[in-house]
């Protein structure tokens, strides 16, 4: 099956730049996708990217696709304190979606 | 605002009890999957369907737990009989069928003691 990892844990500065990444091993992933899960909430859809992408960007979001070394990345520019909780890459292929292990973004003041 | 509705949102529970989760999918969605996050394992798919049809359970305790879709608008979830090591965050999403895009609800958090 689909193996996803990331990077456990990310601290930054308010106002800095963001930047989660992820490696998936399975080339024939079609999607894929950044989720956002607050504390006690589900998942919150972010963004997602089509394997045949390399970018894309969405206001203060910007995915990049390195789609020969299978790694993605997820930058958050201008980082605000509400944007602090756990991010989960996931690469699928139809129907099914492999998570990574999330990583936990603090934003300090 | 449409959104994927989870009921209960909290269940606590004794071992050997049976447990019903209950999940309303956003309207027009055709797909709808069930998912488990606990610390150790992370988000788990557990079940999979496409126009109310199941396509994927392969993630299930098949002795125990069993998922239904009675009609368009309401999916279940069931653990019979519930054991400790079930208490986790169950989700369910639904989608499209666009790739795996899924809307995820709030989640029902089961704690079986």
């Amino acid at each position: 099956g689909e193996d996803v990892e990331q990077s456990l844990f990310l601290s930054v500065r308010e106002g800095d730049s963001s930047v989660i990444n992820c490696t998936y091993t399975d080339s024939s992933s079609t999607y894929l996708y950044w989720y956002k899960q607050e504390p006690g909430a589900g998942l919150q859809l972010l963004t997602y990217i089509f394997s045949n992408m390399d970018m894309k960007q969405d206001q203060r979001l910007t995915v990049l696709l390195n789609k020969k070394d299978k790694h993605l990345s997820l930058r958050i520019a201008d980082t605000q304190t509400g944007d602090s909780a756990i991010y989960f890459c996931a690469a699928s292929n139809d129907y099914k979606l492999s998570f990574g292990a999330g990583t936990t973004v603090t934003v300090r003041a | 605002d449409a959104r994927v509705t989870q009921t209960p949102r909290h269940k606590v529970t004794e071992m050997g009890q049976e447990v019903t989760m209950r999940c309303q999918p956003i309207l027009g969605h055709n797909t709808v999957f069930w998912y488990r996050q606990t610390m150790m394992q992370g988000l788990e798919l557990l079940a999979y369907f496409r126009n109310r049809a199941p396509l994927d359970d392969s993630g299930m305790p098949k002795d125990r737990f069993s998922a239904e879709m009675p009609d368009a608008t309401l999916a279940t979830l069931k653990i019979q009989p519930s054991e400790p090591r079930d208490s986790a965050v169950y989700f369910c999403a639904s989608g499209l069928g666009q790739g795996a895009e899924a809307f995820f609800g709030q989640g029902t958090r089961l704690t079986v003691v």
